[in-house]
């Protein structure tokens, strides 16, 4: 099946700072990735969905000068959270799925965020 | 309304007893695709089973299989000889087929106790 390399896995950092956030499509094209932020004991929030090629669509609530999100090619995804701070940590994971009602996400691993 | 209400916040099983997780579901479009996932603590998601709004027959992988209620918007999981290594939060999601997007529900913490 369709394998998505996120990375990095955990990272931790001082308030205030920038930190990026990729995802890549191993073996195969994706033109879109989908964004999903999770916390503690709860369900995946979709943050927004990137389109290859063109601006993101974010779902409502969800700050785009905050998390900026490009696709520039067909294998890679990233998320910046910018100047970031204490809430937003989170655990952040990407995931792609083919187009169909019966496709599946095949997601990356996750990203542990830690703001300090 | 919720697109994916899963009603069991926590479940607890004996090791090699069935346990059923719930899930219902809201769509009115008639082409829909209903998902399992596992996430272990270490957070990753595990696609577990597929069922189609079409489909006939219930979907089976392995010791996981999907109750499908169409008239009763519901699907689901049923783990039969639950494993220590089954302990982990299940997520029940639907994909209709006219947006590209996934609705999750809340999740179910399952314990699989020895």
């Amino acid at each position: 099946g369709a394998v998505v390399s996120q990375h990095p896995s955990r990272v931790i950092c001082k308030s205030g700072t920038s930190v990026k956030i990729e995802c890549r499509s191993l073996d195969f094209q994706a033109t879109t990735m989908f964004w999903y932020r999770q916390f503690p004991k709860q369900s995946l929030m979709l943050m927004a969905t990137s389109n290859e090629g063109s601006k993101a669509t974010y779902e409502q609530g969800v700050e785009k000068d905050k998390f900026l999100i490009n696709h520039a090619s067909l294998t890679l995804s990233t998320l910046t959270v910018t100047s970031a701070h204490p809430e937003d940590s989170s655990f952040y994971i990407c995931s792609h799925a083919p187009l169909g009602a019966g496709q599946p996400q095949h997601f990356g691993d996750g990203t542990r965020l830690s703001i300090l | 309304a919720q697109k994916i209400t899963q009603t069991q916040p926590g479940m607890f099983v004996q090791e090699k007893e069935a346990v059923t997780l719930d899930c219902t579901y809201d769509t009115s479009d008639p082409s829909y695709g209903l998902f399992w996932y596992k996430q272990p603590s270490s957070g990753e998601m595990i696609f577990l089973i597929y069922q189609g709004s079409y489909d006939q027959q219930n979907a089976t992988e392995g010791r996981y299989s999907l109750n499908f209620q169409k008239a009763r918007k519901s699907a689901n999981l049923v783990i039969s000889a639950s494993q220590l290594g089954d302990s982990a939060m299940y997520f029940c999601a639907m994909r209709e087929s006219g947006f590209n997007k996934f609705y999750f529900g809340s999740g179910t913490k399952l314990n699989v106790k020895p």
